[in-house]
């Protein structure tokens, strides 16, 4: 299956504790983006990545959250001293050269923070 | 800040029927809509998308846009059990910016 992977899909961790998610885009893709979705909300925009580039970052993103794409490859998304408003799903998505707005998205990443 | 507004429902329509999802958006500058469909304890994945006023049609679906009026639509002609499912209305923001906003989604649900 070549689509978009993420891991781990599940994350149990307890308040103040740091947590790093990895996500390996399309290999074709040159697009990656982080979007957090809580129950009944639709995916919010944390940030975007063209290549290895990071272009865009929410301005309601805290600065506890930092997210890497080296080499333009795979992406992580690491945030420090939870809490427990950052319980949600963690979706990566990317989108190919010339279709911004075409997002395939993975499986996502479930944080629940004690 | 952009805002996407879409009734949360749920929406409930007849095996058969037209279903009908409204979207309304607030960034004038927006030139590309996209919907994507969601369905339970699952991802979203894009199902339409489209650029210009008008209609443009995929199978069953068809979205429609009004820019002066930032109002996108998306109906689903004979309507499925399979399509139901949250249907996310997401406008491509201007001024280059990548990253989509979502609405909150409408919850349809085909009655057989």
């Amino acid at each position: 299956d070549t689509g978009v992977s993420q891991n781990p899909r599940h994350k149990i961790t307890k308040r103040g504790q740091n947590v790093t998610f990895r996500c390996d885009p399309i290999s074709e893709h040159n697009r990656l983006y982080w979007y957090r979705q809580t129950l009944g909300q639709g995916p919010e925009f944390l940030t975007y990545f063209q290549n290895e580039a990071q272009l865009e970052k929410s301005r309601l993103l805290s600065d506890r959250f930092s997210a890497e794409r080296p080499k333009g490859s795979f992406s992580t998304l690491e945030i420090q001293r939870t809490e427990q408003g950052d319980s949600a799903m963690y979706l990566c998505a990317s989108s190919p050269r010339g279709g911004p707005g075409e997002l395939f998205f993975g499986e996502g990443s479930r944080l629940t923070v004690l | 800040q952009k805002e996407v507004e879409q009734n949360s429902g749920p929406l409930s329509v007849p095996e058969g029927a037209i279903a009908s999802l409204n979207c309304t958006y607030s960034d004038r500058g927006s030139q590309s809509f996209f919907w994507y469909r969601q369905y339970s304890g699952k991802s979203p994945e894009l199902i339409m998308s489209i650029y210009s006023n008008g209609d443009k049609e995929d199978g069953r679906f068809t979205a429609q846009l009004n820019k002066a009026s930032q109002y996108v639509s998306l109906l689903i002609r004979d309507s499925q059990p399979s399509d139901s499912a949250t249907y996310l209305c997401a406008p491509r923001g201007g001024g280059g910016a990548d990253g989509l906003t979502f609405g909150k989604g409408t919850h349809l649900i085909i009655q057989p």
